[in-house]
């Protein structure tokens, strides 16, 4: 079964300091990765996925994440932090294989982010 | 183009009652998820509806059923409510057979359920 953990349930950053939301997945198979984004009182908005080809993913709002098999890490990462992006930030892997779905994602735990001015 | 649609914004039931949440996927979309987000508990997959047909299902008790209509909204139900059932039940959709888990799901606002 696939298994998704975000370590840290609560990062703080300065506003222009680097984000890094850090999360490790458990697939029995190629995994499908996701990031979603969630805003107070709001659902889930995708900010990037991947899937096969390209390691590093580019998603919206200048976030961008790095899969990396060997460490089996999906992590979140934007350059600079605006006081836009304090949300939750979850990750899921899917039970996706070889291109069959079954429909379901798993979700990590959330990891909420602070901006400070 | 519209979202995800979802109807009520909040709900609030007595402990036994029934809960009936309703959700209309974006224009063309024919699968249909559900979702719940309960404190302490993160985001469980609860069902998945395409073309009328209950796909695939998590976790939870048989009082928890659904349906997807022709047109392709779909309705949760909740049987005998308890307490521990309050939270954000999501539904998102995708365009076509379960592509939402391969190419990420379009997620709605929610239905805050809570019960007394």
């Amino acid at each position: 079964a696939q298994s998704v953990t975000q370590l840290g349930s609560h990062v703080s950053v300065s506003e222009g300091a680097l984000v890094l939301l850090r999360c490790n997945y458990s697939s029995s198979v190629p995994p499908y990765l996701f990031w979603y984004v969630q805003y107070p009182n709001q659902g889930l908005q995708l900010l990037l996925k991947y899937t096969t080809g390209a390691t590093l993913v580019k998603g919206i709002n200048g976030f961008e994440a790095e899969f990396k098999k060997s460490e089996t890490s999906f992590h979140l990462t934007k350059p600079s932090a605006h006081m836009s992006d304090a949300a939750e930030y979850f990750c899921a892997v899917s039970d996706s294989a070889g291109g069959t779905s079954y429909g379901k994602l798993t979700f990590g735990q959330g990891t909420i982010l602070t901006v400070h001015p | 183009e519209a979202g995800v649609t979802q109807s009520p914004t909040h709900l609030i039931k007595t402990r036994g009652q029934q809960a009936t949440l309703r959700c209309s996927p974006i224009s063309g979309h024919t699968s249909v998820y559900w979702y719940q987000q309960a404190l302490g508990l993160g985001l469980q997959f609860l069902l998945w509806y395409d073309e009328g047909e209950e796909r695939n299902r998590g976790n939870f008790p048989p009082r928890f059923s659904g349906r997807q209509f022709p047109n392709y909204s779909s309705e949760l139900n909740v049987n005998a409510l308890e307490l521990e059932d309050s939270a954000l039940y999501l539904c998102a959709s995708s365009p076509a057979t379960g592509t939402g888990a391969l190419y990420g799901y379009t997620f709605g606002s929610g239905t805050r359920l809570t019960v007394v």
